[in-house]
Formats: structure tokens, C-alpha cells, sequence
């Protein structure tokens, strides 16, 4: 299967620390997108890369949130200091410039701070 | 700002019939709308997508239909199974760009 890929698929941590999360897109894409959706809700957009470059940022970014796709392949999005109100699920979705919007899905990273 | 406007937020069917879901949108420079159906603990799937220049589309057992004069859109399922039972989101883009969700609907088809 060659779809998008995150690692991990689930992290608990408690308030204060730091997490990364990790995408792979579909090989051939070069957009990639991080969403952040909780419990009974629609995914809300963060960020998204063409190749290494960062287009976009969302409102919803704070400070302590940053992304990067440093080769434009995978991505890491990495939370400082957690709080309680992080606790979500972090979606990764990639598409390809060429004509075609369609985004896909990865299976998504669960994380709960205590 | 909610862009994107998704109705009802849960629906209950029996086996076999036609559920609909509605979204509204307000930016006229969407130009991309698809579908997504999500299970518990998985990432959304893409179901169907269509171009405002299309009133409707059809993939299977789904089907959009869109207004663009009155910037709606809807999907329905045909014959539908228990299977189906999800969370559906509409969506929208533009040149695409970030998506924008509506706040899903939870479908049940009961047997």
C-alpha cells in the first residue's frame, strides 16, 4: 500500500512536554497538508508545504506548533509545551500541484495530553 | 468564520433507502468539492468530488447534486447498507488549497 503513512499512530503525554509527529505522503505528491480534527468535529486546517515550502499557516497555528518538510518528502509537526486543549487527532493529508486537488488521507495520530 | 455549512448533523435510515446529506457554502471561489467518509479512528476517505460546473455527478450508489446559484450542494446514497454506517464531511477548495469541512454528519443505516 502505498498511501500516506503517520507515525505514531497514538501518543500520550502529559502537559508541558514536547511531541512530533511524522508524515509520508503518496511518493508522486508534492503538497502536503496537516489538519487537526476533535472529537465530533471536521478536520481544521494548519499548515501546507508545496515541496520544502511552507504556503500556508492557519490562525490555529500557535507558537508552539511548527512544520517543516525539510527535502520535500516526509514532514514532522512537532508541538512544544502541550497543553490539555491539544488533545486531538493530527491528519495528514497529501495531494499532487499537477491539476488535481484531490487530497488523501493518512490514518491520522491520536494524541492525548494528561 | 464556518464556510462551510453541513446539515443534519446525525440521520437514521433503514436498509435500502436514500439518505441525503446537505452542505451550504458561502466563498464563491471554491472551485472543488468533495466528499469524505470517515470511520471511527480512521482518516477520511474520499467518496466523490465535483466542479462547480457540473449540477451532477454520480460514482456508484453516490451522488452530488449542486446548485451553484444557490451555493449548495448535497450527497445522496442509493440503496444504502449497513456498511455505509459513517461519518460523512462535505468539503470545498479553492486552486487547491486548504479544505474547508463542514461539521460531518453521523449516518446510521440500520438492517
Amino acid at each position: 500500500d502505498t498511501g500516506v503513512s503517520q507515525n505514531p499512530r497514538h501518543k500520550i503525554t502529559k502537559r508541558g512536554q514536547n511531541v512530533t509527529f511524522r508524515c509520508d505522503p503518496i511518493s508522486e505528491h508534492n503538497r502536503l497538508y496537516w489538519y487537526r480534527q476533535t472529537l465530533g468535529q471536521g478536520p481544521e486546517f494548519l499548515t501546507y508545504f508545496q515541496n520544502e515550502a511552507q504556503l500556508e499557516k492557519s490562525r490555529l497555528l500557535s507558537d508552539r506548533f511548527s512544520a517543516e518538510r525539510p527535502k520535500g518528502s516526509f514532514s514532522t509537526l512537532e508541538i512544544q509545551r502541550t497543553e490539555q486543549g491539544d488533545s486531538a487527532m493530527y491528519l495528514c493529508a497529501s495531494s499532487s500541484s499537477g491539476g488535481g486537488e484531490t487530497q488523501y488521507f493518512g490514518p491520522g495520530t491520536r494524541l492525548l495530553v494528561l | 468564520q464556518q464556510q462551510v455549512k453541513q446539515s443534519p448533523q446525525s440521520l437514521i435510515v433503514q436498509k435500502g433507502g436514500i439518505p441525503i446529506i446537505n452542505c451550504a457554502y458561502e466563498n464563491t471561489a471554491f472551485d472543488y468539492f468533495p466528499w469524505y467518509q470517515q470511520f471511527p479512528g480512521k482518516g477520511p476517505a474520499l467518496l466523490i468530488a465535483i466542479r462547480p460546473d457540473v449540477s451532477e455527478k454520480k460514482e456508484g450508489r453516490f451522488t452530488i447534486s449542486f446548485n451553484k446559484s444557490a451555493k449548495q450542494f448535497s450527497l445522496h446514497i442509493m440503496d444504502s447498507q449497513p456498511g455505509d454506517s459513517a461519518t460523512y464531511f462535505c468539503a470545498a477548495t479553492r486552486a487547491g488549497n486548504m479544505l474547508t469541512f463542514g461539521g460531518g454528519t453521523r449516518l446510521m443505516v440500520k438492517p
